[in-house]
């Protein structure tokens, strides 16, 4: 069974902070990772998609790594704004779940100004 | 370029009732798959669908039941409800790489 699993689960920190987000997954059969932010009360929104081939994708301040070997994704967000708070998901795809994403608990990220 | 659009966006159900939410994917995705987020469980994978035929499924009863249309839209519809039915209900489409999600129906059952 595909667990995945998001360390820490909160983090505080003051504005200006380079900080990163770290995801695990368990089975190597990946077809994709993807971070996804989500407001309170709100959808999912989309941030960055990590094909199985790539190892990392940026999207301004931005940028997620993917090692397959170990399964583990990051998420790096430079220079944090209080607007950057909100929970940050990771999503995998892959093994023999084909269409479904397995989701980690989600990281809660509070930026303080 | 429209996304995807849940609705309705808020439900208040009694026990026992049931109900359906409706999920209109982005032009052109043919994938549609439906997630319960709860503060104890987290996002939970209900089924997918591709082409009206559901692919993959995942562990909940019976009473909670999807299809899909010709045109790719989706329904879910969650018979009996129970207490611990309240919800987040997001939908996702995807081209094949990548989901996009809609904002979610709340549907509170009291």
């Amino acid at each position: 069974k595909q667990e995945v699993t998001q360390i820490p689960a909160a983090l505080s920190v003051p504005e200006g902070e380079n900080l990163v987000l770290n995801c695990s997954f368990t089975d190597s059969a990946i077809y994709n990772l993807q971070w996804f932010r989500q407001d309170p009360g709100k959808g999912l929104t989309s941030l960055l998609l990590i094909q199985s081939s790539q190892r990392e994708q940026t999207s301004g301040r931005l940028n997620a790594s993917l090692d397959k070997s170990s399964g583990r994704s990051t998420l790096y967000i430079a220079a944090s704004q209080p607007g950057d708070s909100a929970t940050y998901l990771c999503a995998f795809a892959g093994g023999t779940s084909y269409g479904k994403l397995t989701f980690g608990q989600g990281t809660i990220l509070t930026v303080h100004p | 370029k429209a996304g995807v659009t849940q609705t309705p966006r808020y439900l208040i159900k009694t026990r026992g009732q049931q109900v359906t939410l409706s999920c209109s994917p982005i032009s052109g995705h043919r994938s549609v798959s439906w997630y319960q987020q709860t503060p104890g469980q987290g996002l939970q994978f209900l089924f997918e669908y591709f082409s009206e035929t559901q692919r993959n499924k995942g562990n909940f009863p019976g009473r909670f039941s999807g299809r899909q249309f010709s045109n790719s839209r989706s329904e879910m519809n969650v018979s009996t409800l129970e207490l611990g039915d309240s919800a987040l209900y997001l939908c996702a489409s995807s081209l094949g790489h990548g989901y996009t999600f809609g904002s979610g129906t709340r549907l509170t059952v009291v």
